[in-house]
């Protein structure tokens, strides 16, 4: 079958730094998606990784390791706006049949 | 630019009524999706759609109904409203999701907030 484990919640302080974990069990992996959704809002996308590796954009980087199925989003200098949820999604499958399967998301709460 | 627009943002249902829940595209995407999500559950898929006319099935779509007569809009129909229908609803839209390329990321609509009671 297909699965992603994220942690939960997790708190951190304004100012700091949090890494959230993302581990999963798929077939035909073809790149991992994190995604930010603020309380009430849609999903939207903050990075891609599809090489082992870090990807940095700012504020943010996410790693990733194909051969641990493993991934990380890494949030630096954390603002109160930061507190959201972060979701995990791995794309799978091929030709039409292509799609991302989601993680259930991890709830950071900044605190002051 | 408008993105993925979806309508209505609320809506409360009796058990039994029909709706239909309307999302349009402006990006000239090809793939076409509907979710639903839940408290703790997350974001599962209803229908999806690769393109005019071609319409899929996801993980939940039972109740569901959907049609894509053209490229930019793709309504999700609920036939007979059930009080597990109560969620809140994404459509989404994404160029064709090709192996190694970041470009055909997921966009999604602001949602809309769906209560059957």
């Amino acid at each position: 079958g297909q699965n992603i484990d994220q942690p939960t919640e997790m708190t951190a302080t304004e100012g700091a730094i949090v890494q959230i974990n993302c581990t999963y069990q798929t077939s035909g992996f073809n790149g991992l998606f994190w995604y930010q959704q603020h309380a009430g809002e849609a999903p939207t996308f903050l990075s891609y990784n599809v090489l082992d590796g870090l990807e940095e954009k700012g504020r943010f980087s996410s790693f990733l390791s194909r051969s641990k199925g493993y991934s990380y989003l890494l949030l630096k200098e954390l603002q109160m706006k930061d507190s959201a949820s972060y979701l995990c999604a791995v794309r799978v499958g091929a030709g039409n049949n292509r799609k991302l399967i989601w993680g259930l998301g991890t709830s950071l709460a900044v605190n002051p | 630019n408008a993105g993925v627009t979806q309508t209505p943002k609320f809506r409360i249902l009796k058990i039994g009524q029909s709706m239909t829940l309307q999302c349009t595209q402006d990006m000239n995407h090809n793939y076409m999706y509907w979710y639903r999500q839940d408290p703790g559950m997350g974001l599962k898929l209803i229908y999806y759609s690769v393109g005019a006319g071609i319409t899929d099935k996801g993980e939940v779509p039972n109740g569901y109904n959907v049609s894509r007569s053209t490229t930019e809009d793709f309504p999700l129909r609920l036939e007979l409203a059930a009080p597990s229908q109560t969620s809140v609803y994404f459509c989404a839209s994404s160029f064709r999701l090709e192996k190694g390329t970041a470009g055909n990321t997921i966009y999604f609509g602001e949602g809309s907030w769906l209560t059957v009671v």
